[in-house]
């Protein structure tokens, strides 16, 4: 299955900053996701990262506060902007390696704003 | 959309009791469905996954789960805790038409000597 690499693995920044979450797999993969794991709840999904084109962002997400690029097969990125301690989580970027069937997930960002 | 519902944020079994953690899907069509482990600061982990082969799954660390149609569940079981069973569980559920993959709320699994 693929192997993805997250950094950074965790941050503490201060509010009002931003912070760009860097995810490389190592295979071509068609389908790119980024998840929020708030502390102490479940994975929600923040958007599906579309190579070529604008993200598509599930509902209570917007661009303007997490930016996502995917340039290519193997890359893509999450902005979280002008933050403040509520988006203090965890941030996990997944693969689908299989239609469907077969999910990726790295390692995650730990993210502290104070 | 679909969805999954995990009854029971909370759950507590003596060790060598059984675990039952329960799962229900909303979907008119057979989905995909998934149970994941996160142990505490740690990432997450397949269980393992119904991909409309046999209704009965077998996963990792002796855990296993029936997918019924009929109540639309998947409800993941051990026969016996450990005490290193003590963790995270979340069912998740593949959307057919855009294949993201959708978490259920999670149920805390705690394991007593």
């Amino acid at each position: 299955s693929a192997v993805i690499s997250q950094k950074p693995s965790r941050d503490i920044c201060q509010r009002g900053t931003s912070l760009t979450i860097q995810c490389q797999v190592d295979s071509q993969v068609t389908m790119m996701f980024w998840y929020r794991q708030q502390p102490g709840q479940s994975l929600t999904l923040i958007a599906t990262a579309n190579q070529g084109s604008e993200a598509t962002y599930e509902s209570g997400f917007v661009i303007d506060k997490f930016p996502i690029s995917r340039p290519n097969l193997t890359f893509s990125t999450l902005t979280v902007s002008n933050m403040s301690p509520e988006d203090s989580s965890i941030y996990l970027c997944s693969v689908e390696t299989r239609t469907g069937t077969g999910y990726t997930f790295g390692s995650g960002t730990r993210l502290t704003v104070v | 959309a679909q969805s999954v519902t995990q009854l029971g944020s909370h759950v507590s079994v003596s060790e060598g009791a059984l675990v039952l953690l329960r799962c229900n899907y909303s979907s008119s069509v057979p989905p995909y469905l998934f149970w994941y482990v996160q142990y505490p600061n740690q990432g997450l982990q397949l269980l393992l996954k119904y991909t409309s082969a046999a209704t009965l799954v077998k996963g990792i660390n002796g855990f296993e789960a029936e997918f019924k149609k009929s109540e639309t569940s998947f409800h993941l079981t051990k026969p016996s805790a450990h005490m290193s069973d003590a963790a995270e569980y979340f069912c998740a559920v593949s959307d057919g038409d855009t294949d993201k993959l959708i978490f259920g709320t999670g149920t805390r699994l705690q394991v007593f000597p």
